[in-house]
């Protein structure tokens, strides 16, 4: 069983509101990730990161930014959420050459 | 057994049929290859992996083929189960930047 958490699992919030998805996992791995997915629909890489102090953008271009300071840790911040946000964002960890483990995801609505 | 030449975005098998997934990668680069599996309510759980050097790999009740000359990756699913109901997607690593396709779902019907 991964061992990797997000919180919160749901949020509601509103035009403008700044938000932080928090990501740990507990595996030591050093590379992470966010997604971005719809329902139903295929996952965007929004960051990625190697490791700590390393972060990079993906293939969706995203107003997000993230943050590596520790192994363990890799929070996605929207300084000013927008409905256009509105989505399920999926966090990830990985160790070894492409095997990721996924958390259960934050569903967030931007009113 | 069920099988598609293209993906395809939904796949409706019989309980005990074999099913057959299909998908495309873009980056001729990639050496990596992954298959996952999402069911309602959850991140994607690892089912399979290929790398580059290889054309199939199998697994329990699973097999992964992979042609390079025409990017194409196929997950065959043996005796496909209730439990194999959910969304299934491929991923191509290049440089550990892992790459989702579009997903397939998959209805098992009893």
């Amino acid at each position: 069983e991964a061992d990797i958490y997000q919180t919160p699992r749901y949020l509601v919030i509103g035009t403008g509101k700044k938000i932080t998805l928090e990501c740990s996992q507990t595996m030591g791995h050093d590379k992470m990730y966010w997604y971005q997915q719809d329902p139903g629909m295929e996952l965007h890489l929004i960051h990625y990161s190697y490791g700590v102090n390393s972060t990079e953008k993906g293939d969706l271009s995203s107003e997000s930014t993230v943050s590596r300071i520790r192994t363990e840790h890799f929070p996605l911040t929207l300084e000013s959420a927008r409905p256009s946000h509105t989505s399920q964002y999926l966090c990830a960890s990985g160790g070894g050459f492409g095997e990721l483990f996924f958390g259960e995801g934050s569903r967030l609505t931007v009113l | 057994g069920e099988s598609v030449g293209l993906h395809l975005p939904t796949l409706s098998v019989q309980e005990g049929d074999n099913s057959i997934i299909n998908c495309a990668y873009s980056n001729s680069a990639s050496d990596y290859f992954i298959w996952y599996k999402q069911e309602s309510g959850k991140g994607p759980q690892f089912i399979i992996d290929i790398r580059s050097n290889m054309d199939k790999r199998q697994g329990q009740r699973v097999t992964v083929l992979l042609n390079k000359t025409v990017k194409h990756l196929s997950l065959q699913i043996a005796a496909t189960q209730p439990g194999d109901s959910a969304v299934y997607f491929c991923a191509e690593n290049n440089d550990y930047k892992l790459s989702f396709g579009a997903g397939t779902t998959v209805t098992v019907r009893a």
